[in-house]
């Protein structure tokens, strides 16, 4: 089946420090989802990208949809303490109702 | 309420036992999904309901029993299971179209059992 390579697996950074974090695909998406899981809780969709070459920002977030389909980036810029947490990819391969594919997760560790 | 609403939150019951998750949204959707999360294993999906049928069983063992009496309710319902099906059980709801598809998660469930 389908599996996502996300990497780093665990990172820990000092706070203000830029974080990358990504996910590598063997097969082509059509979209790339990007989420944060706080602990105890359920992921919460931060970005979505739905064409190749596509850069998105949410506040100090950006993301990238790779121009191959089949990897993406996420970058946190100037980190703070509430951003830890696990950072979950996602891919669908065709549009619709086919099932996203996850990737691991890269667990955020942020340092006052 | 709003979003995707799930309870209990925290669930601790014996082999022998008979429980049930349930998972209600209020997001208008018409798909509806459970997970299971383990530590260190990606999000492994394990029934996706759309319009209120099953659409997906990824092999689930038959001691996990959903049930989507309508658009907005999810259970799982759970009978003699295994210390190994201890995780975290995530309920996600969709509205599929033409367009891609993006999930919304509820707060999740945290199974243990004993």
């Amino acid at each position: 089946g389908q599996q996502l390579n996300q990497s780093p697996q665990s990172m820990f950074i000092q706070e203000g420090e830029d974080v990358s974090m990504n996910c590598t695909s063997s097969s082509i998406f059509n979209t790339w989802l990007w989420y944060k899981q706080d602990p105890g809780e359920g992921p919460v969709l931060l970005i979505a990208l739905y064409k190749a070459g596509e850069l998105t920002s949410n506040g100090r977030l950006t993301a990238q949809f790779g121009i191959t389909r089949k990897d993406s980036f996420l970058n946190i810029s100037a980190s703070i303490p509430s951003d830890v947490g696990i950072y979950f990819c996602a891919g669908q391969a065709i549009s619709g109702n086919t099932p996203l594919v996850f990737g691991k997760g890269t667990r955020l560790s942020v340092i006052a | 309420e709003t979003g995707v609403t799930q309870t209990p939150r925290h669930l601790v019951m014996g082999m022998t036992n008979k429980k049930s998750l349930k998972c209600e949204q209020h997001l208008g959707h018409n798909a509806m999904y459970w997970y299971k999360q383990s530590a260190k294993k990606p999000l492994e999906l394990m029934f996706v309901y759309s319009l209120e049928e099953r659409v997906e069983n990824n092999s689930v063992p038959s001691r996990f029993s959903p049930e989507c009496p309508n658009s907005s309710h999810l259970f799982l319902h759970l009978h003699t299971l295994q210390p190994e099906d201890s995780a975290l059980y995530l309920c996600a709801s969709s509205q599929p179209g033409l367009g891609p598809t993006e999930q919304f998660f509820g707060p999740g469930t945290r199974l243990t059992v004993l």
